[in-house]
C-alpha cells in the first residue's frame, strides 16, 4: 500500500486478555519500530526490526509484550495479560534502509483502552 | 542518555502570528534531528528534518536550524494558519548502519485563532 497500515484502529480489551496487533509497512522497507504513546506524551520507543530481525527490544516495558516480523514485511506486536497501564495508542513506523537520516513514516496507529 | 526537551503547550496564537516553538537536546554522537507533526486524527508526518550542523530543514512555510553550539532546534513559522494547528514533536535520531531510533520530546499543541 501507499503507507503504514494498522489494524485495528481501536480495541477495547479487559483486564487480562491477550490482544494482537498487526502492522504493514511500506513495501520493501527493511526497517520497522513499534511506538507506545500514552495520552499527552510523545512516542517511547518499544523494539525495532531490520527485515526479520528483531535487533534492539529495550523498550519493551515487560515480558508481556512480545513483537514479531517472520518473513520480514507485517510484524504482529502482542500484549499478554493486559494491565489498564497498557492503554495508549501502539504506532508501527517504517524507513527503507536503516540510517539515522532517513525518513521514518508512520501509521496511524492502534488506540487500545483496557477496561 | 540521549534526550530531547521542548516548550511545554498548550501555544494559541492568532492567525497570522509569527510561531516559534523551542526544542532542545541532548545526545552522544551527531544526531539527526527532526519536527514532526501529528493533526487531529491523523497520523504523525515529518514536518522537517536536518542532519548536521548549521542545516536548515525548512516546508510548509515552517524552518529550523541546526545548531550544534547551542544543542536546539526551535521551529519557526512566519505568519500561522488555522489549518497549522496540531501537536508538534521535536526529534533526534543517532546511530548509522545500526538501528536508528528515534527519540521525541512530549509535543507542543499549536491552536490558531481565526
Amino acid at each position: 500500500g501507499a503507507g503504514v497500515s494498522q489494524s485495528p484502529r481501536y480495541k477495547v480489551a479487559k483486564r487480562g486478555q491477550d490482544v494482537a496487533l498487526r502492522c504493514d509497512p511500506i513495501s520493501g522497507h527493511v526497517s520497522l519500530f513499534w511506538y507506545q504513546q500514552a495520552l499527552g506524551q510523545g512516542p517511547e520507543f518499544l523494539t525495532y526490526f531490520q527485515n526479520e530481525a528483531q535487533l534492539d527490544k529495550s523498550g519493551l516495558p515487560s515480558d508481556r509484550f512480545f513483537a514479531e516480523r517472520p518473513e520480514g514485511s507485517v510484524s504482529t506486536l502482542k500484549i499478554q495479560r493486559t494491565q489498564q497501564e497498557d492503554s495508549a495508542v501502539y504506532l508501527c513506523a517504517s524507513s527503507l534502509y536503516p540510517d539515522s537520516g532517513n525518513t521514518i513514516y508512520f501509521g496511524e496507529g492502534s488506540w487500545l483502552t483496557v477496561v | 542518555g540521549d534526550s530531547v526537551t521542548q516548550m511545554e503547550g498548550p501555544v494559541t496564537l492568532s492567525e497570522e502570528a509569527f510561531l516559534t516553538i523551542n526544542c532542545t537536546y541532548t545526545a552522544t554522537g551527531y544526531p539527526s534531528l527532526f519536527w514532526y507533526v501529528q493533526y487531529p486524527g491523523e497520523g504523525l508526518q515529518l514536518l522537517l528534518k536536518a542532519t548536521k550542523a548549521d542545516d536548515k530543514g525548512s516546508n510548509k512555510g515552517f524552518e529550523a536550524t541546526y545548531r550544534k553550539e547551542t544543542t536546539s532546534f526551535h521551529l519557526e513559522k512566519g505568519s500561522v494558519q488555522v489549518s497549522d494547528s496540531a501537536v508538534y514533536f521535536c526529534a533526534l535520531s543517532t546511530g548509522y548502519s545500526s538501528a536508528s531510533k528515534i527519540i521525541f520530546g512530549s509535543g507542543t499543541r499549536l491552536s490558531i485563532r481565526p
